[in-house]
């Protein structure tokens, strides 16, 4: 069973920053089967990123994503007041799919 | 448009049973699995498990095997989650997802959210 984990916990940035989130599996994700989902409060997650690298529909060019193996990034290159939330990374590789804890990023 | 509509919030006693719904619908139902997702009180997100409704083959987490029961009926493009004895520690956001063709969740319902409490 693969374990994802993110770093850091919790990102405090001001808007027009850029964040870098990473996610580290405990094993290596096949064909980079890595995805990242955004969660802001009270709303039911969004796919931004899919294959380690590709952005979902309608997803804004700020967002990219990078990594093989073991370790991937999510990169926000500047932060807009709407990209303040909680990131998930997520394995599909191998089952059970599994999630990271989550990397919140806020305001600073 | 792509949509994976939930049923409304519940609140049961420890011990009662509970199906919850997500129809989906703008696109062909049995042709993509769809999945579950749970969500506790402030947590993150653990993948319980997935139907495919074509021929309603079923895979679930090891951490959810045996402790619900996931169906569809593929006639009203609806796919269920099911209890048949809630404890508190059931009390989360639940979201069916839908799976791409390699596995990743490009569409979320709207979740449900189950409160246990005697």
């Amino acid at each position: 069973e693969i374990v994802l984990t993110q770093s850091p916990g919790t990102l405090s940035l001001s808007p027009g920053e850029r964040a870098t989130l990473s996610c580290r599996a405990s094993q290596s994700v096949s064909s980079s089967y890595l995805a990242w989902y955004q969660q802001k409060p009270g709303q039911a997650p969004r796919l931004l990123i899919y294959g380690a690298s590709s952005r979902a529909t309608g997803i804004p060019d700020r967002f990219s994503g990078s990594g093989s193996g073991t370790d991937f990034t999510l990169t926000i290159s500047r932060l807009e007041p709407e990209d303040f939330a909680v990131y998930y990374c997520q394995q599909y590789g191998s089952s059970p799919w599994a999630f990271g804890q989550g990397t919140k990023v806020e305001i600073k | 448009e792509v949509q994976l509509v939930q049923s409304g919030a519940e609140v049961k006693k420890p011990g009662e049973s509970l199906k919850i719904s997500c129809k989906g619908s703008g696109y062909s139902f049995t042709s993509y699995w769809i999945g579950w997702v749970r969500q506790m009180p402030g947590k993150g997100l653990e993948w319980m498990g997935i139907i495919y409704p074509g021929d309603s083959d079923t895979r679930y987490s090891p951490s959810f095997q045996g402790q619900v029961t996931i169906s569809a009926d593929k006639s009203i493009s609806t796919a269920y989650l099911q209890w048949s004895s809630l404890k508190a520690s059931d009390t989360a956001m639940y979201y069916c997802v839908r799976l791409e063709a390699s596995g990743y969740f490009d569409y979320w319902g709207q979740g449900t959210l189950v409160t246990v409490s005697s």
